[in-house]
């Protein structure tokens, strides 16, 4: 398998332009994560979805972030407007998830978002 | 608040030294998993232990979890250059649907 596939890795934009980040998972896997890291905050869960539904978006930054999940093999984290506070590297993981036993999750490469 | 705490935040080493670090979180875990992050990479699973288990072994790799104390340790023994990275501990609080991970410990292997 090719592990979980992100694209872009990288990513420069002005403030204010509208980014999409995307996230293949792992096939046969039922969630999928993302996540922010940065130094000042170090990894942050963003939104998690089981089964493509989204359980817990508590993470989200505020309006300006956004996540889909239209099938099991794909995923989209979109930021419209941009801001430089945005400015991290974005993870996108997948796992199987059953009942109240979590397994071990399967990181993709990241995209680093620089926003200007 | 973290769940998971390192400690300590930053070590380094000789190679062929063993290298210890812990973790310590405040609430019940159904788990509790470690990660390692290379500079520039995601983050790869190396260990997970349930709450009803006390040690586990993987390779030179050895993870306690100490559930009366609230903290698991991560051992490596007979460290080597290509062991520098970054190591978290992340927990499954019970009845959570999340996995929350601590800060890290940055390990420097020095040849």
């Amino acid at each position: 398998d090719a592990g979980v596939i992100q694209s872009p890795r990288h990513e420069v934009t002005e403030m204010g332009q509208e980014v999409t980040l995307r996230c293949k998972p792992i096939s046969g896997h039922n969630s999928l994560f993302w996540y922010r890291q940065t130094m000042m905050r170090g990894l942050e869960l963003l939104i998690y979805f089981n089964n493509n539904v989204p359980i817990d978006d508590s993470g989200m930054p505020e309006d300006r972030f956004s996540a889909k999940m239209p099938n099991a093999s794909f995923s989209t984290l979109k930021i419209q407007p941009s801001e430089p506070r945005d400015s991290a590297v974005y993870f996108c993981a997948s796992s199987s998830v059953g009942g109240a036993w979590w397994n071990e999750q399967f990181f993709g490469p990241g995209t680093r978002l620089t926003v200007l | 608040s973290q769940q998971g705490e390192e400690d300590p935040q930053a070590l380094s080493i000789q190679e062929g030294e063993n290298a210890t670090m812990n973790c310590s979180y405040k609430t019940s875990i159904n788990n509790l998993q470690w990660y390692r992050q290379n500079s520039g990479r995601g983050l790869v699973h190396l260990i997970l232990i349930r709450s009803n288990e006390r040690e586990k072994h993987s390779g030179r790799l050895r993870v306690t979890l100490d559930t009366s104390k609230k903290s698991s340790s991560l051992l490596i023994t007979a460290s080597r250059a290509a062991d520098t990275a970054s190591y978290f501990c992340a927990t499954l609080t019970q009845g959570a649907q999340k996995l929350v991970f601590g800060q890290g410990t940055r390990l420097t292997i020095n040849p």
